[in-house]
């Protein structure tokens, strides 16, 4: 069965540190995403990589930056991170480049900031 | 541009009532539409896909969603729910550029006795 896995469920981080979430999927999938998530606001995509090193900037990436070294693993960095990045985080993956790909979810990391 | 609107961001209902949940989309392409649920705590999980072929898609469950083009709607159903149905429950359309999706708001689904 297809597992994606991010590696903390609640994380606590202060004003100005650098945060790294990580996520790791082990169905050899090209595409990797990252969303977060508030409410009314539904999902938003901040960064996407379809390959190794490869990554492309979503809809919200200010602030954010990715490291994709090995397939099976996509990070998100918070460079400093402010209180306004307070919320869940998503990661996802899925099959090669086609539109009709169903993308597969984590249980998400929710990140305070305080 | 393409874009997802889902009309309810809250549905309650009570037990073995019937539900719908609403979403709109507007593309000028041809689409892909999915319909995820997260549960409590939980990350999204696929219920559904429209990809192409008949328009009542069936997904797990019990929901089913109907694809209607001339209304450029993808409305999400189940004729009777349960208590392990409340949720959110998320509207999607691909992107023209491969692998993405465009999420709607989400709609919460809170199921009573």
């Amino acid at each position: 069965d297809v597992k994606v896995t991010q590696s903390s469920r609640y994380l606590v981080k202060r004003t100005g540190e650098k945060v790294f979430l990580e996520c790791v999927q082990d169905m050899d999938h090209e595409n990797m995403f990252w969303y977060r998530q508030d409410p009314g606001l539904g999902l938003r995509l901040i960064y996407f990589s379809y390959d190794v090193k490869m990554k492309e900037k979503g809809d919200i990436p200010e602030g954010y930056s990715v490291s994709r070294e090995k397939k099976e693993r996509f990070s998100l960095i918070l460079e400093s991170a402010s209180t306004n990045q307070t919320s869940m985080y998503l990661c996802a993956s899925s099959l090669v480049q086609g539109y009709d790909q169903p993308q597969h979810f984590g249980d998400g990391t929710r990140l305070s900031i305080l | 541009a393409q874009s997802v609107t889902q009309l309810d961001s809250q549905v309650p209902v009570f037990e073995e009532a019937p539900v719908e949940l609403r979403c709109n989309y507007s593309s000028s392409v041809s689409v892909y539409l999915f319909w995820y649920v997260q549960y409590p705590n939980q990350g999204l999980q696929l219920l559904l896909k429209y990809l192409s072929g008949s328009t009542l898609v069936k997904g797990i469950n019990g929901f089913e969603a109907e694809f209607n083009k001339s209304q450029t709607s993808f409305h999400l159903r189940k004729p009777s729910v349960h208590i392990s149905d409340t949720a959110e429950y998320f509207c999607a359309v691909s992107r023209n550029q491969g692998g993405k999706l465009i999420f709607g708001q989400g709609t919460e689904l809170s199921v009573k006795p």
